[in-house]
């Protein structure tokens, strides 16, 4: 079945670093990805949805020039998030929408857990 | 897409069937009824979806009442690795780009 496989599974940062994220689609062209956030007990949040060759769109609230986002081919997405500050500790966590035509396929990668010291 | 109401958590005995609802009252004609779950730090993981008649695959069955209103997702036997987070989502399947919505879920908790 299609995988997407995510990169680092986690990471920890100091404050004011930089980290970069990576979801790839191993099996398939993703044309689009889309990067979720989710705090402690929480449900995930949509981020963005990453599309392959152009800008990505940015959920409201989500602060573009901090969660810089990278589509340059169909099987690679990257999350960038700058400037780290401790309230940017999360689980980020990517979504490529699979192969085929009905959508059983939005196939999750296993999360980066982000803690920022 | 269609806001979905799910109870915040269910107990289930180990090797019992575990039964969890989702309301979907205001689903549309063209709206699926997707199930996802999360175990503890992982990806959410694709579990079944249908559309009105009622499904089943390796995982589990779909209960969709004739309505369409609600939906029930059935483990049939459930072990203690099918403690998750449980998400029902409702959205128009085939839309290309359209991300998945994701509500706060049901806590199964499976017990010996």
């Amino acid at each position: 079945g299609a995988v997407v496989s995510q990169h680092p599974s986690w990471v920890i940062c100091k404050s004011g670093t930089s980290v970069k994220i990576e979801c790839r689609s191993l099996d398939f062209q993703a044309t689009t990805m889309f990067w979720y956030r989710q705090f402690p007990k929480q449900s995930l949040m949509l981020m963005a949805t990453s599309n392959e060759g152009s800008k990505a769109t940015y959920e409201q609230g989500v602060e573009k020039d901090k969660f810089l986002i990278n589509h340059a081919s169909l099987t690679l997405s990257t999350l960038t998030v700058t400037s780290a500050h401790p309230e940017d500790s999360s689980f980020y966590i990517c979504s490529a929408r699979g192969p085929g035509g009905e959508d059983y396929g939005y196939t999750f990668g296993s999360g980066t857990r982000l803690t920022v010291v | 897409d269609a806001k979905t109401t799910q109870p915040p958590s269910m107990d289930c005995a180990e090797g019992r069937a575990a039964n969890l609802p989702c309301n979907h009252s205001t689903i549309s004609g063209n709206e699926y009824v997707y199930w996802y779950r999360q175990i503890h730090s992982q990806g959410p993981q694709y579990i079944i979806h249908g559309l009105k008649n009622n499904e089943t695959n390796e995982m589990a069955s779909l209960i969709i009442t004739e309505d369409r209103k609600s939906s029930t997702l059935i483990l049939p036997h459930a072990t203690l690795r099918d403690t998750a987070v449980y998400y029902c989502i409702v959205r128009v399947a085939g839309n290309a780009g359209n991300m998945l919505t994701f509500g706060g879920g049901t806590r199964l908790m499976v017990k010996p």
